[in-house]
């Protein structure tokens, strides 16, 4: 069975500092791994996604992600936070054997300040 | 092109009315996914169509809730009577079938509130 943790359910950073939202994931094989992005009163919209290629993983709007299967983990990072990614954010998991149906984790929303 | 659609955006009901969910997918997308969020908790998978056909629907809570997808294009999900702990929102996503399956388009949502 498949399950993510996001660590902290709020995050806030100062624009201009360094953007990294933690999650780790359980998964019995090898998993498919996203961030997802929502702004207020929006859908959910794919950051970037890892399937199995290269571990470093780069997205829109400058956040990048690093798959460590050795620590089950997928953070995301963001070198400079604007103003503008204040918003809340997902990680999830997938696998090949459980269809393609996506499991969340709570979420994080990211606060910045000016 | 247009992505995938929701409606109503926004629903409050009475405990034991009927409400009707709608979704339409980005166009030549099989796959349709439901997912709901109670408030306070993480996205949870619903059902999955293969265009008309239910996928997978392990994750429906009950029997009050019905989803279809006549002709495998948009999707209904109903839920008949409504209880206080349906309250949430409610997502639909699409996807390409085969490898891009993985690559799931969301819609913004319908917050159903009963009360």
């Amino acid at each position: 069975a498949q399950s993510v943790t996001q660590l902290g359910s709020h995050v806030s950073v100062s624009e201009g500092a360094l953007v990294l939202l933690r999650c780790n994931y359980s998964s019995s094989v090898p998993p498919y791994l996203f961030w997802y992005v929502q702004y207020p009163n929006q859908g959910l919209q794919l950051l970037l996604k890892y399937t199995s290629a290269a571990t470093l993983v780069k997205g829109i709007n400058g956040f990048e992600a690093e798959f460590k299967k050795s620590e089950t983990s997928f953070h995301l990072t963001k070198p400079s936070a604007h103003m503008s990614d204040a918003a809340e954010y997902f990680c999830a998991v997938s696998e090949e054997t459980s269809g393609s149906r996506l499991t969340f984790g709570e979420g994080t929303q990211l606060t910045v300040n000016p | 092109e247009a992505g995938v659609t929701q409606f109503p955006s926004h629903s409050v009901i009475e405990k034991g009315q009927t409400v009707t969910l709608r979704c339409d997918p980005i166009s030549g997308h099989d796959n349709l996914y439901w997912y709901r969020r109670v408030m306070g908790k993480e996205i949870k998978f619903l059902l999955h169509f293969v265009k008309e056909s239910k996928q997978d629907e392990s994750g429906m809570p009950n029997n009050r809730f019905l989803a279809e997808r006549t002709g495998g294009t948009y999707s209904t999900l109903k839920v008949q009577p409504a209880e206080l702990e349906d309250s949430g929102v409610y997502f639909c996503a699409s996807s390409q079938l085969g490898r891009s399956s993985y690559e799931q388009y969301f819609g913004p949502g319908t917050r159903l509130t009963v009360t």
